[in-house]
């Protein structure tokens, strides 16, 4: 069956530390993939999106992702995290077929900063 | 670029009563998609459309569900006799075909239902 796994549901990092989210996907050939944030009370915001080409793609606000064929990831990184990433992590893919259209979401990660 | 609209933002329900929920997508995209959030939860598709057509309404959670787009602009998504396990919150999002297609889909803030 075809999923998103995102295996970390909460993350506690310190301020000015470096960050590392995790997906893993499981479809049968490389779907679109997809970051968003989202705030309280805000909707998602899309980071990044890998569709083809260079496997580490920059984002907004200093984050990037890598898409590793090999293990079916699409990691989210940022070197030094600021207070105000925190937020909950949505991993999301798709996989484009016959017109069809819908991303799948991961459960999500809730990052926590210290200061 | 006024962005996705929803209302209410909240809603506070008692069970057995039907609530309405309204989506205003980005004026130029042509696919809306609807969302269901629970708590501790990804988002979990509900629907979508194409202008006023409804591609996809198999994952709509019961019969009670249902969405509709009548003139390819803004969709409702309606819920009828409502039970306590409908809370949650309910995402809009829309995307655009034509012109400079990013892929990404644009969030509405949601709309988040209480039933008591």
């Amino acid at each position: 069956a075809q999923s998103v796994t995102q295996p970390d549901i909460h993350i506690t990092v310190s301020e000015g530390a470096s960050l590392e989210l995790r997906c893993n996907y499981s479809y049968g050939a490389t779907p679109y993939l997809f970051w968003y944030v989202q705030s309280p009370g805000q909707g998602l915001q899309l980071l990044l999106k890998y569709f083809s080409g260079d496997t580490l793609v920059q984002g907004i606000k200093g984050f990037e992702a890598e898409f590793k064929r090999s293990q079916s990831s699409f990691n989210l990184r940022k070197p030094s995290v600021h207070w105000s990433d925190a937020a909950e992590y949505f991993c999301a893919v798709v996989l484009a077929s016959g017109g069809s259209y819908i991303p799948t979401f991961g459960r999500g990660t809730s990052l926590i900063v210290h200061p | 670029d006024t962005g996705v609209s929803q209302n209410p933002r909240h809603k506070i329900t008692k069970r057995g009563q039907n609530v309405t929920f309204r989506c205003d997508p980005i004026s130029e995209h042509n696919r809306l998609y609807w969302y269901r959030q629970t708590l501790g939860q990804g988002p979990e598709f509900l629907t979508y459309f194409q202008n006023e057509a409804q591609l996809e309404k198999s994952r709509l959670l019961s019969d009670r569900f249902s969405a509709e787009r009548p003139k390819g602009s803004f969709s409702t998504l309606e819920i009828q006799r409502t039970e306590q396990g409908d809370s949650a919150m309910y995402l809009c999002a829309s995307r655009q075909l034509a012109g400079v297609v990013t892929g990404e889909l644009f969030f509405g803030e949601g709309s988040r239902l209480t039933v008591l």
